[in-house]
């Protein structure tokens, strides 16, 4: 079974438009976390989320908003968006106390 | 602001040889320090992580050396192989105040030539 599962893998859109990545993750971990990474590799926290609560929201537009239903699921949606916006999105989790664990990634092309 | 400076950016190594990745940090309060290792087309995936409190943890062909009074750490790779091509990110966590921040270097990508 998959630990960490986003959805879609791929997200192709127009600018403008408004769109989610869903995520899930299966080791009852108590924290998970959203990171774009861009074309350069590099890794940006954007979001994190520690039951159910936002712990940290590094420099992100308020476009973006996580939306956590319960402590397996962590929701990005993404309003208005721009040809910036473009990279590959991962969410994470983690029990908190060691290293965390990665979703396959959504990679998403706003035209 | 970088807190964790990771190099070198690229490595080109011949198979067999020693891949080395180089980290430093800044914030005392760092308490754990791992590597991930990415693949293209798949998220990073923890590959070795020390404390501390030790300066020197191995793994197979992958050891970390950690120098807390320099704040550096580094990831060696003996008898590189063409399956180690990869990017690799180091990494340093902040429990301060119980959020467990993590804080991602800037990624080193690794090509092993056969």
């Amino acid at each position: 079974d998959t630990a960490v599962s986003q959805t879609p893998k791929y997200l192709v859109t127009q600018m403008g438009n408004d769109k989610s990545i869903k995520c899930e993750q299966n080791l009852g971990h108590d924290t998970m976390y959203w990171y774009k990474q861009d074309s350069k590799k590099f890794l940006k926290i954007m979001f994190s989320y520690n039951n159910k609560e936002l712990i940290i929201n590094e420099t992100v537009p308020n476009r973006f908003s996580p939306k956590s239903p319960d402590k397996a699921h962590l929701n990005l949606h993404i309003n208005s968006l721009e040809l910036g916006d473009s990279a590959v999105y991962f969410c994470a989790s983690s029990p908190g106390t060691s290293s965390q664990y990665f979703g396959p990634g959504t990679r998403l092309t706003v035209l | 602001q970088q807190q964790v400076k990771q190099s070198p950016q690229s490595l080109i190594v011949q198979k067999g040889g020693i891949s080395i990745i180089n980290c430093a940090y800044e914030n005392t309060a760092f308490d754990y320090f791992p590597w991930y290792q990415q693949f293209p087309g798949k998220g990073p995936a923890l590959l070795i992580a020390i404390r501390p409190d030790v300066s020197e943890k191995k793994e197979g062909r992958f050891t970390i050396s950690f120098n807390k009074s320099a704040k550096q750490f580094s990831l060696h790779i003996m008898d590189s192989q063409p399956g180690d091509s990869a990017t690799y990110f180091c990494a340093a966590r902040d429990a301060s105040g119980g959020s467990y921040i993590p804080t991602f270097g800037r990624g080193t990508s690794l090509i092993v030539h056969p």
